[in-house]
C-alpha cells in the first residue's frame, strides 16, 4: 500500500528564506505528484504537477522536482512571504487504480 | 468559471441522523472523489466514481454512501452508522482520472456532530 511523507511536519522562517519542503513515497508505480497549498479551514489549491517521467516543474517563486526511483520529491519556496503560511500537501496519483495519496502535510509559518 | 461547488460549508448533525453533502462540478470531469480530512490524519479517501452509475468504495467507506447519477454531481451521504462523523470533507474530481490534468478540489464542508 502507498504511503507518503512529509517532512518537517511544521517550519517557521523569517520572511525572504529560501526554504525546502520534503516529500518521500514508497511504491514508484505512480503516474504523477501533485503539490496542493490549504489555508486554514479551506480547500486545496493545486501549485504544481509533476509528471512521472518528469524531473521538475515551475510556477513562479516555486519549485518542485521529482526523482521517482528514490520515492521522493522537494518543493523549493524562493524568497518565502507572509503570504506564502498555509499547509502544504504532496501526493501522488497511483498507477492502475488511479487514486490520490496523500502526505499529512507541511504546516508553514512565515514571520515578516 | 469552472470549478466545483460543494454545499453547504458548515454542517451540523444529530445523533443518529443522516445527512446529504453536496458536490456539484461545471468542468466536464469524468471522476469524481470524497475525501475525508481530521487533524494529523491527512486526507482519506472515502468513495469514487469513474462514470455514470458506477462508484468504489475507498480507504474508509463505512457508515457513508454515494450515488453518481449525473456526471456534474456525487452526494456523499453520512449515515448513522458512522460513529464519528466529525471532520472536513472534500470532493475532488479529474479529467482523465488524474493519470494527466491531475485532481481539482472544491472548498470543503465542515461536519459537525451536536
Amino acid at each position: 500500500k502507498q504511503e507518503v511523507t512529509q517532512i518537517p511536519a511544521a517550519l517557521s522562517v523569517p520572511e525572504g528564506e529560501n526554504l525546502v519542503l520534503n516529500c518521500s513515497f514508497t511504491d514508484s508505480a505512480i503516474y504523477n505528484l501533485q503539490w496542493f497549498r490549504q489555508d486554514p479551514g479551506k480547500g486545496l489549491t493545486s501549485l504544481l504537477l509533476i509528471q512521472s517521467s518528469q524531473r521538475e516543474q515551475t510556477s513562479g517563486r516555486l519549485n518542485a522536482s521529482l526523482d521517482k526511483s528514490s520515492g521522493r520529491s522537494t518543493l523549493y519556496i524562493a524568497a518565502s512571504q507572509p503570504g506564502d503560511s498555509a499547509t502544504y500537501l504532496c501526493a501522488v496519483t497511483n498507477s492502475g487504480y488511479s487514486t490520490l495519496t496523500f502526505g499529512k502535510g507541511t504546516m508553514l509559518l512565515v514571520s515578516p | 468559471d469552472g470549478g466545483i461547488t460543494q454545499s453547504p460549508k458548515y454542517l451540523f448533525r444529530k445523533e443518529g441522523q443522516n445527512v446529504t453533502l453536496s458536490c456539484e462540478q461545471n468542468l466536464n470531469h469524468d471522476a469524481m472523489y470524497w475525501y475525508r480530512q481530521d487533524p494529523g490524519q491527512g486526507l482519506r479517501l472515502i468513495y469514487y466514481s469513474q462514470i455514470v452509475n458506477d462508484f468504489q468504495k475507498g480507504d474508509i467507506a463505512e457508515g457513508y454512501s454515494v450515488s453518481r447519477e449525473k456526471k456534474e454531481s456525487f452526494p456523499l451521504t453520512v449515515t448513522s452508522a458512522q460513529k464519528n462523523p466529525t471532520a472536513f470533507y472534500l470532493c475532488a474530481s479529474s479529467m482523465d482520472r488524474g493519470q494527466f490534468y491531475g485532481y481539482t478540489f472544491g472548498s470543503g464542508t465542515r461536519l459537525t456532530v451536536v
